[in-house]
């Protein structure tokens, strides 16, 4: 059961540019806890794409973008590519649960 | 570089057992906290259950709490996941990752290694 809310699915044209939110509560984003950025390719394993709310790991596009804002967080994506097709999931933290808590994905497709 | 190889997935029966394994390389293991997150076929992403550095502290979801158990081998580079009272719904792939810090971004991930649950 997932605790954080993400759309099933965004599209966009090449080029064009995406926005994906992550709605939580007030026991994980609201609390302060940070919010991560996962991609997931078909067939492979996520992979950290932005890390405490707004920053890249080494090697990510600066074409990824995050930003967190009271219990949501959004992950843009600007100039849209064919290669920026797959899964993406949002992670934070929830006192509640005492555990880590993911969103229910959202799967880009690029027209 | 940083690796993670997991094992141990399979096909077993309903009530049945499994251990997986998480082998790592390229980093100080004891260092850091280790994670097992699953994804059943065609949803999401799930966290299982983490472990410290020291193996001292454990944390586990509502959903396997008392059926599974996390360890860690520090000397052999390794953690583990037992699995015990499986049912139909534990079927996934289940991932290892390991913990930039406890409990905030998982920066490292393995293959995966697919868990089915079926008589």
């Amino acid at each position: 059961q997932s605790v954080l809310t993400q759309p099933p699915s965004v599209s966009g044209a090449p080029g064009q540019r995406v926005t994906i939110s992550c709605t939580g509560s007030s026991s994980n984003i609201g609390a302060g806890y940070d919010v991560h950025w996962y991609q997931q390719l078909p067939g492979a394993a996520p992979k950290l794409l932005i890390y405490g709310n707004s920053n890249r790991p080494s090697g990510v596009p600066d074409r990824f973008s995050g930003s967190k804002s009271g219990t949501s967080a959004s992950l843009a994506i600007t100039g849209l590519q064919a290669e920026d097709e797959a899964d993406y999931y949002c992670q934070s933290y929830d006192s509640s649960l005492s555990g880590y808590v993911f969103g229910t994905g959202t799967k880009v497709t690029v027209l | 570089e940083e690796q993670l190889v997991e094992s141990g997935g399979g096909l077993v029966q309903p009530g049945g057992s499994l251990r997986l394994s998480c082998a790592a390389s390229g980093f100080t293991f004891s260092s850091y906290a280790m994670t097992w997150v699953r994804q059943a076929p065609g949803k999401g992403l799930e966290w299982v259950s983490a472990i410290s550095g020291s193996g001292g502290s454990t944390y586990y979801a509502d959903s396997v709490k008392g059926r599974f158990t996390i360890s860690r081998d520090n000397a052999k580079n390794t953690m583990y996941l037992q699995m015990n009272s499986l049912r139909a719904e534990d079927t996934a792939v289940y991932y290892c990752a390991k913990d930039y810090l406890h409990f905030d971004r998982l920066d490292n991930w393995g293959q995966g290694t697919l868990v089915t649950v079926s008589s």
